[in-house]
């Protein structure tokens, strides 16, 4: 498998811009998250879904950050407009259903930096 | 709520010795899973390991092995014969039980000098 894809993997955009980030998980993981990276804040989970169902979506910023996963295969995360501290590191990971839990599995990552 | 704490944010460690990275971790669940993640300065997030609560033995991967020790609520990742490159962050995280989400320590960063 090739692990979870993530694209574009350096983003460099204006303050103000919109960007959209892509993630494809691996095939046959039912969990997908998004997690953002910073020296100040750590890893943080932004949103996750299962089964495409959006679950907590608790640590999304705010308004301007929006995640979709409209099948099994494909994930977005948009920051629409965009600001200088959105500056980070976005991961992708997913895992496969299993009890009590399973690793997750990371993208490469997308390093955005918002001038 | 769960919560992970990694009380070193950095170790120098001799080429070819053991080192125990700590982790310890408050949770209110009866079950849960415990992880081990590795950070090299390339960037990506590379699973090492990983512990359920209920397992009563102690996890172990290669020359990796997890010092599970759940009444103290601690969860500690033993590199045995360390690498040059070892040198990486190393991240502690815990799920709870059926909760696919996983929460993350701070990290350590581990340097391993020649």
């Amino acid at each position: 498998d090739a692990g979870v894809i993530q694209s574009p993997r350096h983003e460099v955009t204006e303050m103000g811009q919109e960007v959209t980030l892509r993630c494809k998980p691996i095939s046959g993981h039912n969990s997908l998250f998004w997690y953002r990276q910073t020296m100040m804040r750590g890893l943080e989970l932004l949103i996750y879904f299962n089964n495409n169902v959006p679950i907590d979506d608790s640590g999304m910023p705010e308004d301007r950050f929006s995640a979709k996963m409209p099948n099994a295969s494909f994930s977005t995360l948009k920051i629409q407009p965009s600001e200088p501290r959105d500056s980070a590191v976005y991961f992708c990971a997913s895992s496969a259903p299993g009890l009590p839990n399973t690793e997750a599995f990371f993208g490469q990552g997308t390093r955005l930096t918002v001038v | 709520a769960q919560k992970i704490t990694q009380t070193q944010p950095g170790m120098f460690v001799q080429e070819k010795e053991a080192v125990t990275l700590d982790c310890t971790y408050d949770t209110s669940d009866q079950s849960y899973g415990l992880f081990w993640y590795k950070q090299p300065s390339s960037g990506e997030m590379i699973f090492l390991i990983y512990q359920g609560s209920y397992d009563e033995q102690n996890a172990t991967e290669g020359r990796y092995s997890l010092n599970f020790q759940k009444a103290r609520k601690s969860a500690n990742l033993v590199i045995s014969a360390s690498q040059l490159g070892d040198s990486a962050m190393y991240f502690c995280a815990m799920g709870g039980f059926g909760n696919e989400k996983l929460t993350f320590g701070t990290g350590t960063r581990l340097t391993i000098i020649p």
